[in-house]
């Protein structure tokens, strides 16, 4: 049962456009979202979250918004770049005591066109 | 944050051989997970090593297949066992700091 769902395996954008990346989750109990960039041969690298109590998180060129009632966030690129081609994992935690897990979804590879 | 490094990075191995993968954390913690990730498919968290306690495993991962140590806070290895192709993946060591989890380089195992 994946509790964390990435339903785009892949996507393609022209560079300077705008990358939208999907994730929807089950698990009303889960209070942080993160998004973690995977380039092939290296550990997965955090790029930002947002915490269950807020609708919008920004960061530069990226900014990842939440729906709560929906069950769902969306990760914006905004200009897409080369360099942001790579594999995208959306990831979700629960807080439970000190053990806390992360779930992931099954990525999105996102590559962007010159 | 934390930094994590693994040994080796990449190794190729014979079916059947067992090969132990070393992971070190730069900052004391109480849990390190142990993932895979197999080609084309996602994170899948294997285990979780305590320290001073036996590893919790995930379903479909045994002890007597992907044995783990955890002889300190800083420290963790991950042995995979009588390996076959299906065994061929990037391993993966991750630590967690409130929700944000960071991970070392990851080892890709080749088995032939």
């Amino acid at each position: 049962d994946q509790q964390v769902k990435q339903n785009s395996p892949s996507l393609s954008v022209q560079e300077g456009r705008i990358s939208i990346l999907n994730c929807d989750y089950t698990n009303s109990m889960f209070d942080y979202f993160l998004w973690y960039k995977k380039y092939p041969a290296e550990g997965p690298t955090f790029l930002i979250s947002i915490s269950s109590i807020k609708d919008k998180n920004e960061d530069g060129r990226f900014t990842v918004f939440l729906n709560k009632s929906a069950k769902h966030l969306s990760l914006h690129i905004v200009p897409s770049q080369p360099g942001d081609s790579a594999v995208y994992f959306c990831a979700a935690s629960e807080n439970a005591g000190n053990n806390r897990k992360l779930i992931w979804g099954l990525g999105t590879s996102l590559a962007v066109n010159p | 944050s934390a930094v994590i490094s693994q040994k080796p990075s990449r190794d190729i191995c014979q079916r059947g051989t067992s090969l132990t993968i070393q992971c070190q954390v730069d900052s004391q913690v109480t849990m390190m997970f142990w993932y895979r990730q197999q080609p084309g498919q996602s994170l899948t968290l294997i285990a979780t090593a305590n320290q001073g306690s036996e590893a919790t495993y995930e379903s479909g991962f045994v002890i007597d297949k992907f044995p783990i140590s955890r002889p300190n806070l800083t420290f963790s290895t991950l042995t995979v066992s009588n390996m076959s192709p299906e065994d061929s993946s990037i391993y993966l060591c991750s630590v967690t700091s409130g929700p944000f989890g960071y991970f070392g380089p990851g080892t890709r195992l080749t088995v032939l």
